[in-house]
């Protein structure tokens, strides 16, 4: 079965500084995908990205980039400039094709601080 | 509303009380999951909806757990016979297809069942 590990349980950081988000993944299939979710304290998930395992391109968006690289099985996720709005629990989550378990990690719960 | 409903917001009961939490998606969609999340830890799955039918319900961790779709839109889990340990956040999420190549999920804010 496939397995999501984020080692890193809590991150703090002051404002402004670049913070990383781990994520390793174990899966026997060769058709999967990778997804990291925001909760905020209101506990609401909120989709940030989605990635096939055929397309290993790193994408940003804004202050946000991801790092996917196979041969690592990393899924890691930098946010850039870090603001306190930034404070939440992130989620990195995968799912194989044809399966309906999207399985999560336990989550890096990061603060910003002023 | 626009996003996933999910009632109660917060449920309290007693050890061996029956419970029903509700689920109501975005209009539209035809996939509906309910996953576990218990303080802590990521999300659990329980169970997926296509449409009416439990497509695949092999996360309910017992058959104390059940849960219906009956018009194909809200969804209801059903707790029998409550255990301290099912204490936890109960989150619902519907997407447009269900199939992980259209992407994202929308979760509910969650339902927080307390059990004494």
């Amino acid at each position: 079965a496939q397995k999501v590990t984020q080692a890193q349980t809590e991150i703090s950081v002051v404002e402004k500084e670049d913070v990383t988000l781990d994520c390793v993944y174990e899966t026997r299939d060769t058709t999967y995908y990778l997804f990291w979710y925001k909760q905020p304290p209101s506990g609401e998930l909120v989709f940030l990205i989605r990635r096939n395992s055929f397309d290993e391109q790193n994408e940003i968006s804004g202050r946000y980039s991801w790092n996917f690289q196979k041969s690592t099985s990393s899924f890691n996720f930098t946010i850039t400039a870090s603001q306190v709005v930034d404070s939440a629990v992130y989620f990195c989550a995968l799912s194989e094709a044809n399966n309906n378990d999207m399985r999560f990690g336990a989550g890096t719960r990061l603060t910003v601080k002023p | 509303g626009a996003g996933v409903s999910q009632t109660p917001s917060n449920k309290v009961t007693e050890k061996g009380k029956y419970v029903e939490l509700r689920c109501d998606p975005i209009s539209g969609h035809t996939a509906l999951y309910w996953y576990r999340q218990s303080l802590g830890q990521g999300p659990e799955f329980l169970i997926y909806f296509q449409g009416t039918g439990a497509a695949d319900d092999s996360g309910l961790p017992n058959d104390r757990f059940f849960a219906v779709r009956p018009e194909g839109s809200v969804s209801t889990l059903k707790i029998q016979r409550t255990e301290r340990g099912d204490s936890a956040v109960y989150l619902c999420a519907s997407s447009l297809i269900g199939s992980w190549d259209t992407g994202e999920l929308f979760f509910g804010e969650g339902s927080r069942l307390t059990v004494l």
